[in-house]
């Protein structure tokens, strides 16, 4: 149980395009989703909190406009990483919390990885 | 959130115990401390949590010292799968967000 997807899990664009990434919990309602992007190398950084039915909040540093969060049904958000440039090359990973999966541990899905070249 | 300190790394011979330490001294009292682990190239998987009793699982086995600040995350029995960084966690009940730290590198050699 408590299974997260994502899709695509690499992809690759030229710079100036805009790439979305879908999250899905599989087993179960996810009330809230969750956005972190990483660095080779580096920790995960909280991106942003996905609400469904409400707007995103995002972490301080963290552009809404560059990166756009939907979630439009309690097993679905998406990231669109708009105009995307070398520079937002990263590996993103979702997660979600929700009914059905234990509601104060968050479930992780494999990961994006995105190359803007 | 309280912030956690973790050694960036550790060995581990294979089928031998592997014990990761976590520093929380800034813990508050609703604070609960999480382990996560994160193989390469893959999302991080969830290992165990608990407030303040020790708390076992199939997976590992979670210390938390009488003071509530420190734990120890216990593998049991390593294997070589379990070479990952293990990340050590304390998130408000309630409040939903986690903010990784660095983490440890379990290394499990043969």
């Amino acid at each position: 149980g408590a299974v997260v997807s994502q899709h695509p899990s690499r992809v690759i664009c030229k710079s100036g395009t805009s790439v979305k990434i879908e999250c899905r919990s599989l087993d179960f309602q996810a009330t809230t989703m969750f956005w972190y992007r990483q660095f080779p190398k580096q920790s995960l950084m909280l991106m942003a909190t996905s609400n469904e039915g409400s707007k995103a909040t995002y972490e301080q540093g963290v552009e809404k406009d560059k990166f756009l969060i939907n979630h439009a049904s309690l097993t679905l958000s998406t990231l669109t990483v708009t105009s995307a440039h070398p520079e937002d090359s990263s590996f993103y990973i979702c997660s979600a919390r929700g009914q059905g999966a234990g509601t104060d541990t968050q479930y992780f899905g494999p990961g994006t990885r995105l190359t803007v070249l | 959130d309280a912030k956690t300190t973790q050694p960036p790394s550790m060995d581990c011979a294979e089928g031998r115990a592997a014990n990761l330490p976590c520093n929380h001294s800034t813990i508050s009292g609703n604070e609960y401390v999480y382990w996560y682990r994160q193989i390469h190239s893959q999302g991080p998987q969830y290992i165990i949590h608990g407030l303040k009793n020790n708390e076992t699982n199939e997976m590992a086995s979670l210390i938390i010292t009488e003071d509530r600040k420190s734990s120890t995350l216990i593998l049991p029995h390593a294997t070589l799968r379990d070479t990952a960084v293990y990340y050590c966690i304390v998130r408000v009940l309630g409040v939903n967000k986690f903010y990784f730290g660095s983490g440890t590198k379990l290394n499990v050699k043969p």
